[in-house]
Parts: structure tokens; sequence; C-alpha cells
């Protein structure tokens, strides 16, 4: 399956600052996941977007869903030096069981 | 949700060898799924394995290369075959645990000097 696209690559800011990551995908879809990664261990689930949703918050965390346009961002407020790490959009594509996973963003906050 | 104890952890292995990565789910889910992820790179789907039928494969991933077993519905183990540096990656496994829910296991980093 092809995987999206994920803009920037990576992204460096200072803390306080918000983190905008964008992310496109190719196929239709029932619903759109983030995920974090620290240091290229296990996945963690941030948040979920259905495909009839067009924006959800989760504490510093807001995404949103262009099904029309086939793009969703993630939005990190006020970020910390903790939320370093590499963030990947997942798409659970229509008719398909498992996740299609965007290219990523490396996200580097300065304390 | 589900937790996966994924092991192990890294490995370093010499090449034309093979590993077995583990991944035991702490309750029963029907699909558990393979993925690499090469160096600086993302997840890329390997197999999809369901309990009591063969795995099915992903374009550019063969059985005899990455055979996979699914003995029951809580366990889950990829073989990577006859290594080559090539196949220096981390390897995750995944389960659906509900409608939306995926869970991770914590990864394998495989090193084949």
């Amino acid at each position: 399956s092809q995987q999206g696209e994920e803009d920037p690559q990576a992204l460096s800011i200072q803390e306080g600052e918000n983190a905008t990551m964008n992310c496109s995908y190719k196929t239709s879809i029932n619903n759109l996941q983030w995920y974090r990664q620290n240091s290229g261990r296990g996945l963690v689930h941030l948040i979920l977007i259905r495909s009839n949703e067009r924006e959800k918050h989760s504490g510093r965390l807001r995404v949103t869903l262009d099904t029309s346009k086939k793009s969703s961002s993630l939005l990190i407020t006020a970020s910390r030096a903790a939320d370093t790490a590499s963030y990947f959009c997942a798409t659970k594509d229509t008719g398909r069981r498992a996740l299609t996973f965007g290219s990523g963003t490396r996200l580097q906050v300065q304390p | 949700s589900a937790v996966i104890s994924q092991k192990p952890s890294r490995d370093i292995c010499q090449r034309g060898t093979s590993l077995t990565i583990q991944c035991q789910v702490d309750s029963q889910v029907t699909m558990m799924f393979w993925y690499r992820q090469q160096p600086g790179q993302s997840l890329t789907l390997i197999a999809t394995a369901n309990q009591g039928s063969e795995a099915t494969y992903e374009s550019g991933f063969v059985i005899d290369k990455f055979p996979i077993s699914r003995p029951n519905l809580t366990f889950s183990t990829l073989t990577v075959s006859n290594m080559s540096p090539e196949d220096s990656s981390i390897y995750l496994c995944s389960a659906q645990d509900s409608d939306y829910g995926y869970t991770f296991g914590s990864g394998t980093r495989l090193t084949v000097v």
C-alpha cells in the first residue's frame, strides 16, 4: 500500500512554541490516527479522528481532517522538551485491517 | 487496551543466520500485524497474521524470508531468515484490539553484521 507524506520531515522549535505537522494520504479512509515514537521504540497512540469528523482536541493536541483534500494536521501547543520524538500519521484505509503509516515528522523541542 | 510484550528488544546477528521475534498479547486479539522500520524511515507492513490461517504478505515480502506463526489468539512470531545487512531494521508487531484501537510492541532493533 502507498504511504502518505508528512511535512515537514523535521522540525526544530523552542519550548513553549507550537508545533504543526501535516499529513497527506491517498486512499479512502475510515479514520486517521497520530502516533508518537521515541528513539525508534514502540509507538504510542495519541489521537484518532474519524472520517466524518473535522477537528478533535485532546489536551495540548489538536488534529484536523480534510477528507476532500486527503490531508490532516496535528498541532501540539505549548511544546515541551519531552515532546521531542517522531510523529506519524496512520490511516485505516477502507477495506484494509492494517494501518498505513505516513513518512513521519521528527520534532526536536529545544529547552 | 491490550499490552504487547515483544522480545528480544535488540539483537546483533551474523549474516546468513535467522532470528525469531516473539510477541505476546495480554488479551485475545483476532488480528496481528508485523511491520519493518528501516533506519530513519516509516513503518512498512510486512504481513497480517490471523489466527488459524496463513499470514497475508504485502508486496515485496515473502513467506520464505519472513515466516510467521500465529498458534493462538495471544501469540505470534516473525522469523527473519538468511539475514543480510539489508535486514537491519526495527521490527514491530501490532494487534488490533477494537474496531479503532491498535497497540504496538516496543520493537526489536536488529543489526546484521
